[in-house]
């Protein structure tokens, strides 16, 4: 069954650096989103991304977080200069949203810790 | 703007006994609804759906959910609750007219089985 990939699944950073979060979404899937969950709060939503532009994005998505699609099979979440309070798991999703898909698939997530 | 409730943040249930898992949503249009399972360390992994087809839904797992639009709710329910359901359970909500619409979650409720 398809799936959608997510690595590493745990990454540790110092606060200041850049991290990569990478994800492959499912293969005839257009639609990609990238969401986090703060150890013991809800998932929220942080940006969707579509036809190689971001959709949406929330007030968490400021100019600290870019996304990519560099190769037509990977979709990336990068912060530029992490601090302590962006430890969360990160979960990518995808979706097709066409007739008879209602739903987004979700990768297992990546647990970023920054120390 | 869409959001869903989920009253309760801990249920705990003997094994056996009837679990429900309560969720009211707020939407301006017709909805999607979900309802998604977090066991420990894992990912989010989708139980059942409502896309405005039959109002109760079933999914994996013998849990079920109905959809009553009167009470804007979605609860969630199992008649007999197994040790292995032990998890955190989230209700989402979306918005069916968007094609790249995100899902927007609730803060969670974890279910504890007694023994």
């Amino acid at each position: 069954e398809p799936e959608v990939t997510q690595t590493p699944s745990h990454q540790v950073t110092q606060m200041g650096q850049e991290v990569i979060l990478r994800c492959v979404p499912i293969s005839n899937h257009l639609y990609f989103y990238w969401y986090r969950q703060i150890l013991g709060q809800k998932v929220e939503f942080l940006v969707s991304f579509y036809n190689n532009e971001i959709s949406e994005k929330s007030e968490i998505f400021d100019d600290q977080f870019s996304v990519e699609r560099p190769d037509g099979s990977n979709f990336t979440l990068k912060i530029r200069s992490t601090k302590l309070e962006d430890s969360a798991m990160y979960f990518c999703a995808s979706s097709s949203f066409g007739e008879g898909n209602t739903e987004a698939f979700f990768g297992q997530g990546t647990r970023l810790t920054v120390v | 703007a869409q959001s869903v409730t989920q009253l309760g943040s801990h249920v705990s249930v003997s094994e056996g006994a009837l679990v429900l898992l309560r969720c009211n949503y707020s939407s301006s249009v017709p909805p999607y609804l979900f309802w998604y399972v977090q066991y420990p360390n894992q990912g989010l992994q989708l139980l059942l759906k409502y896309t405005s087809a039959a109002t109760l839904v079933k999914g994996i797992n013998g849990f079920e959910a109905e959809f009553k639009k009167s009470e804007t709710s979605f609860h969630l329910t199992k008649p007999s609750a197994h040790m292995s359901d032990a998890a955190e359970y989230f209700c989402a909500v979306s918005d069916p007219g968007s094609s790249a619409s995100k899902i927007i979650f609730g803060s969670g409720t974890r279910l504890s089985i007694r023994p």
